[in-house]
């Protein structure tokens, strides 16, 4: 089966421009989770959608950060306007459900800002 | 915030022998989850133990968990150079929210 793909694979902006990434979930997966994770620590969930509906959004910055699931298959995050503290890879990843189930990731978008 | 603490953060051995790493996190949980991360890649699933469940195993890899200590270890045996790799663990909450620990950085050294 297709993994998931996320894309673009790096990117590079000025603080205060925007951003936007784009991830594509295993077909047939109902949850998506987008992670930060800065140079050296984990990954820290952003977002957690269920279909096309939020289950978790609790640490995701809301004042300039904002994602969305149509139609409950692609997902995209956006930034605006990003900040230098925001250079980290931001990772996406797909369960068939949540609760009890493995997640599998995309490979992330690297993202600097200088 | 982050859930999971592993411990330590970075280990280097030789090839062949074990590895261990451990995990602990603040509150109740639903299942635990370790990772693998190569260098620039994404997150490998590699096991998942529920709450109920004491311990696993899959291969090399085996996996405990003491909810009455809320802590796990991940055990590699006969580790290889390709094993080199971080190490994360991973809970879900009642709620299923996950945290990811900060990790642990093996080196296997040929």
């Amino acid at each position: 089966e297709a993994g998931v793909a996320q894309s673009p694979r790096y990117k590079i902006i000025e603080k205060r421009q925007s951003v936007a990434f784009w991830c594509n979930p295993i077909s047939g997966h109902a949850t998506l989770y987008w992670y930060q994770q800065i140079l050296g620590q984990g990954p820290k969930l952003l977002i957690q959608f269920q279909n096309n509906g939020v289950v978790d959004d609790s640490q995701l910055p809301k004042d300039r950060f904002s994602a969305e699931r149509l139609k409950g298959v692609d997902s995209t995050l956006k930034i605006q306007p990003a900040k230098l503290e925001d250079s980290a890879v931001y990772l996406c990843a797909s369960s068939l459900a949540s609760g009890n189930q493995p997640q599998h990731f995309g490979d992330g978008t690297r993202l600097s800002i200088l | 915030s982050q859930q999971g603490e592993e411990d330590p953060q970075a280990l280097s051995i030789q090839e062949g022998e074990n590895a261990t790493m451990n995990c602990s996190y603040k509150t109740s949980i639903n299942n635990l989850q370790w990772y693998r991360q190569n260098s620039g890649r994404g997150l490998v699933h590699l096991i998942l133990i529920r709450s109920n469940e004491r311990e696993k195993h899959s291969g090399r890899l085996r996996v405990t968990l003491d909810t009455s200590k809320k802590s796990s270890s991940l055990l590699i045996t006969a580790s290889r150079a390709a094993d080199t790799a971080s190490y994360f663990c991973a809970t879900a909450g009642p709620n299923n929210d996950m945290r990811f620990g900060a990790g642990t950085r093996l080196t296997v050294k040929p």
